[in-house]
């Protein structure tokens, strides 16, 4: 079993759509979790970035971290063509070193 | 303005060929990690350094080499032994707490 597990899609919404991204683990003790957006051929960029569990918001990106059942979530709100991208999921035990998904490919269709 | 600066962008290696990538970072961090990217498998860690002029093995090491003989550079060689090599290659550096910053990585293709 693989210790993050993200379903890499592809996801396919409207502008203006509410997109929920998902990943599930299996290590108790991760602490902290990064969303990162990747374009194509690029580097990842990191959107958000919590410790334990609970909910931040920043802009139009709500990550919300349910420690219970192993399960974090990105919510993009008024969804724009230009988050079409990768999203990974990332978490840590430490802080340091982390443990990557696979990344769910998202397009947002005009 | 700081950030993490990856070079070459693209790489070609011929058979039997040895190639080193470049990792420059001007962030002060003390941690930088090489990551490998293939279609469906997300990233997988290479090697990492916490400290200067020691590294240890990711999950998949064989076949590469890295040096950290300064906090801002991090070159990783990627040798003959690593029969499968044609990836996407991304380098990150990070300080406790605040996640990772990447380069924009280096496509490397075997010819």
């Amino acid at each position: 079993q693989k210790e993050v597990e993200q379903d890499p899609g592809p996801l396919s919404v409207p502008e203006g759509a509410i997109v929920s991204l998902n990943c599930t683990y299996s290590n108790s003790a991760f602490q902290y979790f990064m969303w990162y957006r990747q374009y194509s051929r690029k580097g990842p960029e990191l959107l958000m970035y919590t410790y334990s569990s609970g909910n931040k918001e920043d802009g139009r990106f709500t990550a919300q971290v349910d420690k219970s059942s192993k399960y974090i979530s990105l919510f993009i709100r008024d969804s724009q063509p230009s988050d079409s991208a990768t999203y990974l999921c990332a978490m840590s035990t430490l802080g340091n070193q982390f443990y990557f998904g696979t990344g769910t490919s998202l397009t947002v269709i005009p | 303005d700081g950030g993490i600066t990856q070079s070459p962008k693209y790489l070609f290696r011929k058979e039997g060929q040895n190639v080193t990538l470049s990792c420059e970072q001007n962030l002060n961090h003390d941690a930088m990690y090489w990551y490998r990217q293939d279609p469906g498998q997300g990233l997988r860690l290479i090697y990492y350094s916490q400290i200067v002029n020691d590294f240890q093995k990711g999950d998949i090491a064989e076949g590469y080499s890295v040096s950290r003989e300064k906090k801002e550079s991090f070159p990783l060689t990627v040798t003959s032994a690593q029969k499968n090599p044609t990836a996407f290659y991304l380098c990150a550096s990070s300080i406790e707490g605040r996640g990772y910053t990447f380069g924009s990585g280096t496509r490397l293709t075997v010819v």
